[in-house]
């Protein structure tokens, strides 16, 4: 149980386009998702929570006219990066909370591992 | 604010021999606790967690954890090491407001020897 998918795994894309990235909770429903971005080598740095029907919350410093997040649904929730650069290729990472998780435990995609040309 | 340290990159250990990846805490309330590991261009695993009840905790793939609060520690820790455990760990703390967000150490990352 508790299994989250991300989609696409990975994805090239020419400077100036936009990217969508799909985070699905497939066996559980999740009240809140969570963005990570990580660079080589290093932590996770959280970019936005986003709960189901509300706009996201973003983190300090992360812009969110240029990572847009909508949580359509307790399965879905999706990262769009718009007018990609190459500065914004990066590993990014999603995660969600159960509703029923008391203790604040998060699943965590795969990954999709984005490079803008 | 709530924070986790790592205080070590890297950690080698020869297969067979115990490990321990350290992680030591600031919390504000209770600590929720929480240990992670990544492989390589993958998503994160979950490992195991300290709520509450026996400091000594029981996780995923033969690890486990010791809460220490004097010490406010939480290290990772495994008697036998594989060399299949190289991978990177993550420590991380509940964020006790708001949405409840995860606050998530630097990572160590783990060599196992064969």
């Amino acid at each position: 149980g508790a299994v989250v998918s991300q989609h696409p795994s990975r994805v090239i894309c020419k400077s100036g386009t936009s990217v969508k990235i799909e985070c699905r909770s497939l066996d559980f429903q999740a009240t809140t998702m969570f963005w990570y971005r990580q660079f080589p080598k290093k932590s996770l740095m959280l970019m936005a929570t986003s709960n189901e029907g509300s706009k996201a919350t973003y983190e300090q410093g992360v812009e969110k006219d240029k990572f847009l997040i909508n949580h359509a649904s307790l399965t879905l929730s999706t990262l769009t990066v718009t007018s990609a650069h190459p500065e914004d290729s990066s590993f990014y990472i999603c995660s969600a909370r159960s509703l029923t998780s008391g203790s604040g435990e998060q699943y965590f995609g795969p990954g999709t591992r984005l490079t803008v040309t | 604010a709530q924070s986790v340290a790592q205080p070590e990159d890297q950690v080698n250990v020869a297969e067979g021999n115990p490990l321990t990846v350290k992680c030591t805490y600031s919390v504000s309330g209770n600590p929720y606790l929480f240990w992670y590991v990544q492989y390589p261009n993958r998503g994160l695993q979950f490992l195991l967690k300290y709520i509450t009840g026996d400091n000594l905790v029981k996780g995923s793939y033969g690890f486990e954890a010791e809460f220490n609060k004097s010490q406010t520690s939480f290290h990772l820790k495994k008697p036998s090491a594989l060399v299949s455990d190289s991978a990177l760990y993550f420590c991380a703390v509940r964020d006790n407001t708001g949405f409840q967000k995860l606050v998530f150490g630097t990572g160590t990352r783990l060599l196992v020897s064969p």
